[in-house]
């Protein structure tokens, strides 16, 4: 079984659009992540979440919302999409001091 | 935050040892040194990690300088499963909590020629 799940692993979709990326971990962690691999491989973290509490939110626009109905998911809806929200996101799970990775889900936007 | 420098890119022969240099000079006090690769199409795989002193694992050995300011991850014997990028990482402690968020470099490409 995977241990960190996201869908979609792909996702097209135009500007202006509203989209959701879902991540389940069954790794019983408390800290979930979400980061952003963009298109020169930088990974970068946007928000952490501790028993669906928010504890970093690392000065990601509005249109990025992240919600956590249980300590076990993590999903980010973005509202609005841009061209420049390209880039691969990847949901993380963690019990100090690692962090597990998903697969990421690469997003397109046209 | 914390940052840290690698080369772009290291090549390595197949069952040779492989010494990935890492530099952190800014890191702090509480600052873990981890090491995650990243294989095509994947996301970030946990390597290892350490404080102060080396660290060895199944995968891999952490060099840790004395001050701080440097490690090296060793690879034993590099096999062609080994070709990623291989990032070198400060884990920072967020506030009071042990929230910790990784601060990830560029990243070092490893090549593996058969």
């Amino acid at each position: 079984d995977t241990a960190v799940s996201q869908t979609p692993k792909y996702l097209v979709t135009q500007m202006g659009n509203d989209k959701s990326i879902k991540c389940e971990q069954n790794l019983g962690h408390d800290t979930m992540y979400w980061y952003k691999q963009d298109s020169k491989k930088f990974l970068k973290i946007m928000f952490s979440y501790n028993n669906k509490e928010l504890i970093i939110n690392e000065t990601v626009p509005n249109r990025f919302s992240p919600k956590s109905p249980d300590k076990a998911h993590l999903n980010l809806h973005i509202n609005s999409l841009e061209l420049g929200d390209s880039a691969v996101y990847f949901c993380a799970s963690s019990q100090p001091p690692t962090v597990d990775f998903g697969q990421g889900t690469r997003l397109t936007v046209v | 935050d914390a940052k840290t420098t690698q080369p772009n890119s290291m090549e390595s022969n197949e069952e040779e040892p492989v010494h990935l240099p890492c530099n952190h000079s800014t890191i702090s006090g509480t600052d873990y040194i981890h090491w995650y690769r990243q294989l095509p199409s994947q996301g970030p795989e946990y390597v290892i990690h350490g404080l102060t002193s080396n660290v060895n694992n199944r995968m891999a050995s952490l060099a840790i300088a004395e001050d701080r300011k440097s490690s090296t991850l060793i690879l034993h014997r590099a096999t062609l499963r080994d070709a990623a990028v291989y990032y070198c990482i400060l884990r920072v402690l967020h506030g009071s909590s042990n929230t910790g968020k990784l601060i990830f470099g560029q990243g070092t490409t490893l090549q593996v020629k058969p």
